[in-house]
């Protein structure tokens, strides 16, 4: 248990749906990230949060929407998805962004049909 | 930019063999290097971690030395249990805006049988 909960750990979607993926974090972090692990690709940044506010977006494609509410929670909110979206997604924070160590939660594992 | 290659996997042991799990690594200056490790059905772990040249990082058993000389950051443990069955990921970080995210290997798949 690493102190970062993600919610659902699974989700099938449809093309057309708008789902979103939930993040908590009551560790005292202040920096978040989202990333996105496929098979046999290294783990890719997404996005990162530092005190609420986005400092980081790596060319995401605009269906991927990211929303900071405040330090203890991440969602990622998805739409009009592609197949090749279908990944396990892992939120991560960290103390602040320049700290080396990242807890992570368990993930969720999407499936887009 | 900043890069992490990591060997291929799977790598399947026997209980009490010998791993190495190669990492090599491209980056400008002197970045941090750090293995995390991914047991199944969880998300990622610091496992160690070095910051400068002939830095050596180790924790339960496992140790990896950060060579400059060769941009590698292999890791290894002696005598790898059923429980060492997991994802390995290598990674660094740079310095100053975005260099400072971490960035990840493609994580090793390392399964110990009994």
């Amino acid at each position: 248990e690493t102190g970062v909960t993600q919610t659902p750990r699974h989700l099938v979607m449809g093309m057309t749906n708008k789902k979103s993926l939930k993040c908590e974090q009551h560790l005292g972090h202040n920096a978040m990230y989202w990333y996105k692990q496929s098979a046999k690709k290294p783990l890719e940044l997404m996005f990162v949060y530092s005190l609420e506010e986005r400092v980081e977006n790596n060319s995401v494609p605009s269906r991927f929407s990211p929303e900071c509410p405040n330090s203890s929670h991440l969602f990622l909110h998805l739409h009009t998805l592609q197949p090749e979206d279908s990944a396990l997604y892992l939120c991560a924070s960290s103390y602040r962004q320049t700290n080396e160590k990242l807890f992570f939660g368990s993930g969720t594992q999407l499936s887009v049909l | 930019g900043n890069s992490v290659t990591q060997m291929e996997g799977p790598v399947t042991l026997s209980e009490e063999a010998f791993l190495t799990i190669n990492c090599t690594y491209t980056a400008t200056g002197y970045p941090s290097l750090f293995w995390y490790v991914q047991y199944p059905g969880e998300g990622l772990q610091l496992l160690l971690k070095a910051t400068k040249a002939d830095d050596k990082g180790s924790n339960k058993g496992f140790e990896a030395t950060y060579r400059k000389e060769t941009t590698s950051f292999h890791l290894e443990k002696g005598s790898v249990q059923v429980s060492d069955s997991a994802v390995y990921f290598c990674a660094l970080r740079g310095y100053g805006g975005s260099q400072g995210n971490l960035i990840f290997g493609k994580g090793t798949k390392l399964s110990v049988k009994p």
